[in-house]
């Protein structure tokens, strides 16, 4: 079965406390791996697009890679403004039809 | 403000009761999609339109689900007989045609309370 785990489920750091987010998945076929950020009570925001394994992409503090099996968002130096929850999805064949497949999320925390 | 919108951004109904929500998409974008999330959990895909053909629809989806977008614009999510397991944040989200249908842009959602 297509699926996708994220972790931790949560995630507390200082500010200037690197550190990764892991996202594993299990598709046949991986046509795409997405990574969000979704503020409390707001819809998701797109970060970054991977096509295959070796790939990365950097915004700001953000980075991230994508092997075979997993992906990992890589946050150097955050700011308390990085808090939020970090989704990832990928895009599989389910049910005769491609759709996106999401993971449940890692809350990040930064204290000041 | 050229993003996604919905409406209402808050519902409290009572079981038993309809409820209908709204999507004014990107109006660039020809592809809609509507996705419910409940908390701690990602989104769940409902339904996806390309301008105004409903092309897919989860299985998991209930009868008491319809959604529509008569003229490939905004789109409407009914929710008939609504039940406790209702209550979630309902997303929309748009995309244009030619991109890569995993770059979404989402709205804020409306979220549904089930009384």
């Amino acid at each position: 079965e297509d699926q996708v785990t994220q972790s931790p489920e949560a995630l507390r750091l200082q500010e200037g406390e690197s550190s990764s987010l892991n996202c594993s998945y299990t598709v046949s076929g991986l046509r795409g791996l997405f990574w969000y950020r979704q503020d409390p009570g707001k819809g998701p925001e797109f970060l970054f697009t991977l096509y295959s394994a070796g790939e990365e992409k950097e915004k700001e503090r953000l980075k991230a890679t994508l092997t075979k099996k997993e992906s990992f968002l890589h946050i150097t130096a955050p700011k308390p403004e990085d808090s939020a929850t970090y989704l990832c999805a990928v895009w599989a064949w389910v049910n005769s039809n491609y759709q996106l497949i999401w993971g449940a999320g890692t809350k990040l925390i930064i204290k000041p | 403000d050229t993003g996604v919108s919905q409406d209402p951004r808050h519902k409290i109904t009572k079981r038993g009761q309809n409820v209908t929500f709204r999507c004014d998409p990107i109006s660039e974008h020809n592809r809609l999609y509507w996705y419910r999330q409940t908390l701690g959990q990602g989104p769940e895909f409902l339904t996806y339109f390309q301008n105004e053909a409903q092309l897919e629809k989860s299985r998991l989806l209930s009868d008491r689900f319809s959604a529509e977008r008569p003229k490939g614009s905004f789109s409407t999510l009914e929710i008939q007989r609504t039940e406790q397991g209702d209550s979630a944040m309902y997303l929309c989200a748009s995309s244009p045609q030619g991109t890569n249908t995993g770059e979404l842009f989402f709205g804020e959602g409306s979220r549904l309370t089930v009384l």
